[in-house]
């Protein structure tokens, strides 16, 4: 069973668009989040949610929008997309407590991500 | 602002030797650090960590070595199989509210048969 989920797995679109990702993990974690790799192969964090609730939201354009219905589930939408959003999003959870930060006993598990193409 | 710092791109080994992938960091306040695997067209999957409070965590071939002091770990692989060809990512966090764990680029590790 494969433990974090996302899809599509490739999503080619125009400028323009919106489009969402969806993702969902079975593994009773409680935090969840989006990472985008760009070009130069970083990994970035732009959003963390924890039991639904937003904890971190890095610098990203506000035409990203993530939604968590529940804390299985954690979906981004992005408006009119740009050809710089064309990169590989990858959706992970782990457990982590709110107030201290990091449970060292639960690493980030990742689905096997999303690759955008804005053309 | 590059936190963690994977300078060198890509490693080949000969199957059966030692894969070193060395990783640095410039924050001083990063002190649990990570190791991950990603083959192509999956996601990263976690290999090894290790706290500050360590110099050394080993788990089967895998061994993760710290030097605080100079800001720098390594992932040693012994003995390297075929198998292990894959992109490693070092991360690291600090502890702390709302920490995230901030990546490095990834080292493409190849171990020839």
């Amino acid at each position: 069973d494969t433990a974090v989920s996302q899809t599509p797995k490739y999503l080619v679109t125009q400028m323009g668009n919106d489009k969402s990702i969806k993702c969902e993990q079975n593994l009773g974690h409680d935090t969840m989040y989006w990472y985008k790799q760009d070009s130069k192969k970083f990994l970035k964090i732009m959003f963390s949610y924890n039991n639904k609730e937003l904890i971190i939201n890095e610098t990203v354009p506000n035409r990203f929008s993530p939604k968590s219905p529940d804390k299985a589930h954690l979906n981004l939408h992005i408006n009119s997309l740009e050809l710089g959003d064309s990169a590989v999003y990858f959706c992970a959870s782990s457990l982590q407590a709110r107030r201290t930060g990091w449970s060292y006993n639960s690493p980030l598990h990742f689905g096997n991500g999303t690759r955008l193409t804005v053309t | 602002d590059q936190q963690v710092k994977q300078n060198s791109p890509s490693l080949s080994v000969q199957e059966g030797r030692i894969s070193i992938l060395n990783c640095d960091y410039t924050n001083s306040m990063f002190d649990y650090f990570l190791w991950y695997k990603k083959y192509p067209a999956e996601g990263p999957t976690f290999l090894i960590s290790i706290s500050s409070i360590k110099d050394k965590n080993e788990d089967g071939r895998f061994t993760v070595f710290l030097n605080k002091s100079a800001k720098h770990l390594s992932l040693h692989i012994v003995p390297s199989q075929p198998g292990d060809s894959a992109v490693y990512f070092c991360a690291a966090s600090s502890s702390g509210a709302n920490s995230k764990l901030t990546f490095g680029k990834g080292i493409t590790l190849s171990v020839r048969p």
